[in-house]
């Protein structure tokens, strides 16, 4: 069965220091997303992408978050400056179509800790 | 401000009971209410719903959506230890690309 994968599973970092995240969405999806949920809370949302562009984002993703598909098959998510309130858990997810239509499928997140 | 919140917060049963956890929510432009079930790690997709009444079901696990009153339910019969985990609902609207998440339930099973 077609899968979302995530690499790394677990990332330490120091603060201040830039992060990829990267992600390989299930092949015939057209519309990837990251979401991110600090350790107790809700599951939150940052950024969707669709036709090689950011389709939305929110309040979080602010000018240190950037995504980016450098190839057909990889979606990245880079933090430039990490600070101790980025530690999280980071989800990558991709659907055929956008929320409107069509359920989407969550790789197994990468837990990013920042020291 | 769109809005999704779950009820219980947390549960905990035996083995055998029946459950029913409440996903209320406030949205403009709602598209379609998501189930998933997140254990360890990924949330996986359980459900989705776009229509009222429609009940949907897979095994023990079944849900349905009221458009007219903005919630929906999950119920899951003769529970067992590996239904423990936490259920999400989230919804997506027309108009974003987004879902919106609840906090979630978080079930536990005790055997």
């Amino acid at each position: 069965e077609p899968e979302v994968t995530q690499t790394p599973s677990h990332q330490v970092t120091q603060m201040g220091q830039e992060v990829i995240l990267r992600c390989v969405p299930i092949s015939n999806h057209l519309y990837f997303y990251w979401y991110r949920q600090i350790l107790g809370q809700k599951v939150e949302f940052l950024v969707s992408f669709y036709n090689n562009e950011i389709s939305e984002k929110s309040e979080i993703f602010d000018d240190q978050f950037s995504v980016e598909r450098p190839d057909g098959s990889n979606f990245t998510l880079k933090i430039r400056s990490t600070k101790l309130e980025d530690s999280a858990m980071y989800f990558c997810a991709s659907s055929q179509q956008g929320a409107r239509g069509t359920e989407a499928f969550f790789g197994q997140g990468t837990r990013l800790t920042v020291v | 401000e769109d809005k999704v919140v779950q009820s219980p917060l947390s549960l905990v049963v035996h083995e055998g009971d029946t459950v029913t956890l409440n996903c209320s929510y406030e949205v403009t432009n709602f598209r379609s209410l998501l189930w998933y079930k997140q254990e360890k790690k990924a949330p996986t997709f359980l459900f989705m719903l776009t229509s009222s009444g429609i009940e949907k079901k897979s095994g023990r696990l079944s849900s349905i959506l009221d458009k007219k009153e903005l919630f929906s339910i999950l119920n899951i019969t003769a529970t067992q230890t590996g239904d423990s985990a936490v259920y999400l609902c989230a919804v997506g609207t027309s108009g974003t690309y987004k879902y919106i998440f609840g906090t979630g339930t978080r079930l536990k099973v005790l055997a």
